[in-house]
């Protein structure tokens, strides 16, 4: 049985430019969430998806930052146009049932802007 | 501001000795997680209590929910090389249970 799988594990991209990260949750979970981590900040909510839906998005930014969980393939966190501010650890959670108690973690994606 | 504080932020010891780790709030959660992360991977799920005044063994590891639901400790006996991690303890607010609410965490280093 996989684990939340992420990829890629590592991205660079130039300011100005697009970054997906990608998440396919542990088989059998339909509940997706994606965290931000800062070294001196911690773990930070940003959304918690079901299938096609988005549930709760108030940890994301308004702007540049979407994110969606298709009813077929893996979820996307998209940001658009990143900045240097960007530059974080990205991860991945997916659980069995709602509310993010026993999520699995994915490894992340280390994003770099430079 | 903070809604979980851990400490302390940051603990060596040496292989064998005893620690304990805290996870405190001034919230009530309906649930509260240890999780442990190590560098450059995801948290990976430890243990998760729901009750006040829970206790859970993990092998060596000991998880305690306080009696309110709003704090929460981690004891580890007989520390080993293996235990070397960040410790993470994240919350379920009550009535509010669809996201965690994540501590800063505790840096731990075990010496051989």
């Amino acid at each position: 049985n996989a684990g939340v799988m992420q990829n890629p594990r590592h991205l660079v991209r130039r300011r100005g430019q697009e970054a997906r990260l990608r998440c396919s949750p542990m088989k059998g979970h339909s509940h997706v969430y994606w965290y931000r981590q800062l070294p001196e900040e911690g773990l930070k909510f940003m959304v918690y998806l079901q299938k096609e839906n988005i549930i709760d998005e108030s940890g994301m930014p308004k702007e540049r930052f979407s994110a969606e969980f298709p009813k077929e393939g893996p979820s996307i966190l998209r940001i658009q146009q990143v900045v240097r501010g960007d530059s974080a650890a990205y991860f991945c959670a997916s659980s069995q049932v709602p509310g993010g108690t026993e999520a699995f973690f994915g490894q992340g994606t280390r994003l770099t802007v430079v | 501001t903070q809604l979980l504080e851990q400490s302390p932020q940051f603990l060596s010891i040496q292989e064998g000795e005893n620690l304990t780790v805290y996870c405190n709030s001034s919230s009530v959660f309906s649930s509260l997680q240890w999780y442990r992360q190590e560098p450059g991977e995801g948290p990976v799920l430890l243990v998760t209590v729901v009750t006040g005044g829970e206790v859970k063994k993990l092998k060596r590891l000991t998880f305690q929910f306080g009696d309110a639901r709003k704090d929460s400790s981690l004891h580890i006996t007989a520390a080993q090389p293996g235990d070397t991690g960040l410790y993470l303890c994240a919350g379920g607010l009550a009535g509010n249970n669809r996201k965690l609410i994540w501590g800063l965490g505790t840096s731990l280093a075990v010496n051989p």
